[in-house]
């Protein structure tokens, strides 16, 4: 079964830094897809930014970027030029190409962000 | 429009109730789920229905019955409440098969149990 470790329970960056969250993941598969979602304080889990392992390229959406390293099962992400409102639970998730009803999240990283 | 919403968003309820918790989405997904977030914030999958048909049924105390009277809803009832079913209940569709397939989620139900 696949699992998803993310080792930093809690993580703060000051408003404008740049902080890198860290998330790992056990698989003998070749295609799945990773997921990075956001859960602020309304508790809405709001989806972030997705890879597909197959793409080397590694995925970004505006100040959200992944690193994505298929070869360490390592998919970080890096939220840039930080603001108040991603202060928030991140979870990291993985969907097997093969059994892809199911989703493994990890537990998550709780983000405060400093003004 | 919202795409997944759940009803109720809070339910206050005393051990040994029975409660349900109301799904759809209008996304036109195949897939539909049940996650268990507790206190610590773990999401736990309980249920995935596919088409109406139960795909993932995890260990969950038989107390939980989902029901699915078709793919736009997923139902969930629970009999006998008790003091550790207090969580926050979330809705999920997908449409696997298609790409990534990220889940779409409810607002989420926040369940105490007295």
């Amino acid at each position: 079964a696949q699992t998803v470790t993310q080792s930093q329970p809690e993580m703060s960056v000051q408003e404008a830094e740049t902080v890198t969250l860290s998330c790992t993941y056990d698989t003998s598969e070749s295609d799945y897809y990773l997921f990075w979602y956001k859960q602020p304080p309304s508790r809405q889990m709001i989806l972030v930014i997705r890879q597909e392992a197959y793409k080397q390229q590694n995925a970004t959406e505006n100040r959200f970027s992944v690193n994505f390293q298929k070869a360490a099962k390592s998919f970080s992400l890096k939220i840039s030029d930080s603001q108040l409102g991603d202060a928030a639970m991140y979870f990291c998730a993985y969907r097997s190409d093969y059994d892809g009803q199911n989703f493994v999240f990890g537990p998550g990283t709780r983000l405060s962000v400093l003004p | 429009d919202t795409a997944v919403s759940q009803t109720p968003k809070y339910l206050v309820t005393q051990m040994g109730n029975d409660k349900s918790i109301k799904c759809e989405q209008n996304l036109g997904h195949d897939t539909m789920y049940w996650y268990k977030q507790d206190s610590k914030k773990f999401l736990k999958i309980m249920f995935s229905y596919n088409n109406k048909e139960l795909i993932i049924n995890e260990t969950v105390p038989n107390r939980f019955s989902p029901k699915s009277p078709d793919k736009a809803h997923l139902n969930l009832h629970i009999n006998s409440l008790e003091l550790g079913d207090s969580a926050v209940y979330f809705c999920a569709s997908s449409q696997v098969g298609h790409g990534p397939g990220e889940l779409f989620f409810g607002e989420g139900s926040r369940l105490t149990v007295l």
